[in-house]
């Protein structure tokens, strides 16, 4: 299993500033996921981030928009940049443990609400 | 294209009672992985039970167990003696053994007292 401290929990940011959302791990992980959850909708895949490469993003998605960074196999973090009423969600970071059974362990997730 | 579909977008259920939550995917692939997840108030998506798709016998977590029909698409979640704190979405999910999981739109579960 994996423990996942994100932060911060939630956030209310003004439009057109960027918020840098942390995930922390408890264990060496290769794969990190970035999540969107919009509000009352499922879960959207934004990019996965390995260490010591850049992340992949998923189509409608872009580096300029969502920067993440992995400097280590512990950590990540996702900016939402230049930030509009319409990136209000929650984004969640996940963990892929790499046992090969392919669950996904997930962090606490941030609020962040855009006016 | 790989899909997850959960028809029932909410659902209540008396506490101690069964309860049934479906979910169909469709996927060319033979071998993949399907989850529950539960997503309480607080935001923590946590994972309920799996299933390998390999493997015909349905796989049961304590009181949550599943009935994986592979030819059907099909992929439900049976919730025995339901309780408060099962109140929830829940989110039926696949993985192809890649790195990606998609899961679908979620069922709203409301347990009552």
């Amino acid at each position: 299993s994996a423990v996942i401290s994100q932060k911060p929990s939630r956030d209310i940011c003004q439009r057109g500033t960027s918020l840098t959302i942390q995930c922390q791990v408890d264990s060496q992980v290769t794969m990190m996921f970035w999540y969107r959850q919009q509000p009352g909708q499922s879960l959207t895949l934004i990019a996965t981030a390995n260490q010591g490469s850049e992340a992949t993003y998923e189509s409608g998605f872009v580096i300029d928009k969502f920067p993440i960074s992995r400097p280590n196999l512990t950590f990540s973090t996702l900016t939402v940049s230049n930030m509009s009423p319409e990136d209000s969600s929650i984004y969640l970071c996940s963990v892929d443990t790499g046992t090969g059974d392919e669950k996904l362990f997930f962090g606490s997730g941030t609020q962040l609400s855009v006016l | 294209a790989q899909t997850v579909t959960q028809s029932q977008p909410e659902m209540s259920v008396q506490e101690a009672e069964t309860v049934t939550l479906s979910c169909t995917y469709d996927t060319s692939e033979n071998n993949y992985y399907l989850f529950w997840y539960k997503q309480p108030p607080s935001r923590q998506m946590i994972l309920v039970i799996r299933q390998e798709a390999y493997k015909q016998q349905n796989a049961t977590e304590n009181r949550f167990s599943v009935n994986f029909q592979k030819a059907a698409k099909s992929f439900s979640l049976k919730i025995s003696d339901s309780q408060l704190g099962d109140t929830a979405m829940y989110f039926c999910a696949f993985n192809t053994g890649g790195f990606k999981t998609i899961f679908g739109a979620g069922t709203r579960l409301f347990v009552k007292a």
